[in-house]
Formats: C-alpha cells, sequence, structure tokens
C-alpha cells in the first residue's frame, strides 16, 4: 500500500523567507509525486510533479521541489515566500502501474501554509 | 490545463432528501472521473472511482446505495448523495483523468454539501 505523510500541519514563515513544505512518501514501485494547493472552499490546483529525470522539479507560482528518492522525501520550496502563497498544500503519490486503479492518487493530510507580511 | 467545472457550488438540503452534484469535464474526454470527499481541515479522502460506461469502483468503506455515481458519458459524471444526514455534509470534489493523460488530474472547484 501507498502512502503519503506531511509530518507539519502548519508552517509559519515571514513574507520574503524561503519556505519548505515536507513530504516523505511510501510505495512498492516507482512514484510518481505531485504537490496540490488549495484555497479556502476551493478545488485543488496543480502546482507540480515528479515523473522522471531531473530531481529538482520546477512548477507554478515559482515552486519547485526536490526529489530524493534514498529518503523517499518530495519537499516543496519557494525561495521568497509571499502573503498570497497562504493556503493548504497536499502532497500526493501514484504508483507506476499499468493496472487497475493505477490513476488513483494517496494524498496527505495537508499542511497550512501561513505566510506573516 | 483541463477545466473541470462542478455544480451546484453550495447546495442545503433537508434530511432525507436526496442531492444530485455533477463534474464536467469542459476540455478533455475522461474516461475515468473521481470523487473525494473532505472534511474540515482534513485531506481528501477517494469514495469511487468512475468509468465511462460501466459501474463505479468504490472504496472500502464507502456504501454504494447511498452515494450513487453516474457516468453517463465522456465529460459528464454524478454524484447522489441519497437520503441524506447531517453526518454527510462535507466538501465534495471531483477530478478527471483525462484521456492519454493517465499521469494528471485535475480537480473540480468543489460541492459543500450541507444537510440540515
Amino acid at each position: 500500500a501507498q502512502s503519503v505523510a506531511q509530518p507539519e500541519d502548519q508552517v509559519n514563515v515571514a513574507e520574503g523567507n524561503p519556505l519548505t513544505v515536507k513530504c516523505t512518501y511510501s510505495v512498492s514501485g516507482n512514484p510518481y509525486l505531485f504537490w496540490y494547493v488549495q484555497y479556502p472552499n476551493r478545488g485543488l490546483q496543480f502546482l507540480l510533479k515528479y515523473i522522471t529525470g531531473d530531481n529538482l522539479v520546477k512548477g507554478s507560482y515559482g515552486f519547485e521541489a526536490e526529489f530524493n528518492k534514498s529518503q523517499t522525501s518530495f519537499h516543496l520550496k519557494k525561495p521568497s515566500a509571499l502573503v498570497s502563497d497562504s493556503a493548504l498544500y497536499f502532497c500526493a503519490v501514484r504508483v507506476h502501474d499499468s493496472g487497475a486503479g493505477s490513476y488513483q492518487l494517496t494524498f496527505g493530510k495537508g499542511t497550512k501554509l501561513s505566510v506573516i507580511p | 490545463g483541463a477545466v473541470v467545472s462542478q455544480h451546484p457550488s453550495r447546495v442545503i438540503c433537508k434530511s432525507g432528501t436526496s442531492v444530485k452534484i455533477e463534474c464536467r469535464s469542459l476540455d478533455f474526454q475522461a474516461t475515468t472521473m473521481f470523487w473525494y470527499r473532505q472534511f474540515p481541515k482534513q485531506s481528501l479522502m477517494l469514495m469511487a472511482t468512475s468509468n465511462e460506461g460501466s459501474k463505479a469502483t468504490y472504496e472500502q468503506g464507502v456504501e454504494k446505495d447511498k452515494f450513487l455515481i453516474n457516468h453517463a458519458s465522456l465529460t459528464l459524471s454524478t454524484l447522489t448523495v441519497t437520503s441524506a444526514h447531517p453526518e454527510d455534509s462535507s466538501f465534495y470534489i471531483c477530478s478527471v483523468a483525462p484521456r492519454d493523460r493517465g499521469l494528471e488530474q485535475y480537480f473540480g472547484p468543489g460541492t459543500r454539501l450541507t444537510v440540515t
């Protein structure tokens, strides 16, 4: 079974400072990894994904994430946080599996990011 | 990217009534759609996988007769909450896995259901 852990319920960072939102995963095969952002009472918006290739993935709104296979991590980062980045962030994993149910994503519990002006 | 719409965005209904939520894929044909529910301050929990032209696949613990899913076309899936109860109050989100875009899921804006 696959699982995703986001160890921090909340992350607070000052505007302009770098931010990191942590994510670790557990899968039996090769993972596809995703980050999504959710604003209040809204659906999820895609930020970035790791499929294969470079371990550093760049996504929307200046976010990036680094895939670390040995540590089974996929932390989300941004060099300089904006107040508008304040939202709920979800990490998700999908196994590279062509069988039934291969589209299923397993989500972490989410991390609330608050950027303080 | 794909645009996914949900209707209604908010609904309030009385206990015992049924509510239908629509999920439409506006840019892609979607053989597969997913239905999630999200409780306050919690993650998304997959309820079922909706497959066009066939029966939905429900996750363990999800009542098939209570949460009816119909995926009648490549652009529309519906979730009907039958005989709703206050504990069914939640945020329901659908996602689309477009054909030939198997790695991507695109999410709808969600439907807030409140059962009084």
